[in-house]
């Protein structure tokens, strides 16, 4: 069974600092990766996907890497906002019907002035 | 542009009640549908998926059930809700090609008392 663990699980910056958010994943034999965010309340919104034979996605001041044989991704926010706050979730694909996703318990990010 | 709604956003039902939450897809035809539960304490998890109209999986057991009466319609249904049935529930859509990302509904909230 596919298990996707999430490091750290909490994290209080301040604003302008580069962060890296940690995803880990135990089997290695996905289609997809996906980084959401979540706001208090609310749904997932998908920020990047990265395909299984792709290594990298890149948008705007986050960028996202995979090493599949590892069963690793990092997420990399740059500079940093108070509107960067919220809960990070990763998600691997399992299957080939896209949307059977495990996903971990998320990193809950603040931001603050 | 496509869209997706979901209601009602919040209810909170006696345990032993039914239970009947929406969601309806515009803007694409023959999506892939999904009902996804965001317990207290735990991650996302995949409840049921649909690829197509009267077609529906189930990927745990539960007390839950799920229909697809039509095509951009998603329907979660509980005959006699528990206190386990608490939660966040999700609905999501995708295209049914590999490669693409999957977008989620705003949610609804249900407490069971």
């Amino acid at each position: 069974k596919q298990e996707v663990t999430q490091i750290p699980a909490a994290l209080s910056v301040p604003e302008g600092e580069n962060l890296v958010l940690n995803c880990s994943f135990t089997d290695s034999a996905i289609y997809n990766l996906q980084w959401f965010r979540q706001d208090p309340g609310k749904g997932l919104t998908s920020l990047l996907l990265i395909q299984s034979s792709q290594r990298e996605q890149t948008s705007g001041r986050l960028n996202a890497s995979l090493d599949k044989s590892s069963g690793r991704s990092t997420l990399y926010i740059a500079a940093s906002q108070p509107g960067d706050s919220a809960t990070y979730l990763c998600a691997v694909d399992r299957g080939s019907t896209l949307g059977r996703l495990y996903f971990g318990r998320g990193t809950q990010l603040t931001v603050w002035p | 542009s496509q869209t997706i709604h979901q209601w009602p956003a919040t209810l909170v039902q006696p345990v032993g009640s039914p239970l009947s939450l929406e969601c309806t897809v515009e803007g694409t035809s023959n999506p892939n549908l999904y009902w996804y539960r965001q317990a207290a304490g735990r991650g996302l998890q995949l409840l049921f998926y649909s690829v197509g109209i009267g077609q529906i999986s189930s990927e745990v057991p539960q007390n839950l059930s799920a229909s697809r009466p039509q095509d951009r319609q998603f329907i979660l249904s509980s005959k006699k809700l528990l206190l386990s049935d608490s939660g966040f529930y999700l609905c999501a859509w995708s295209v049914a090609i590999s490669g693409n990302t999957i977008y989620f509904g705003e949610g609804s909230w249900l407490t069971v008392v």
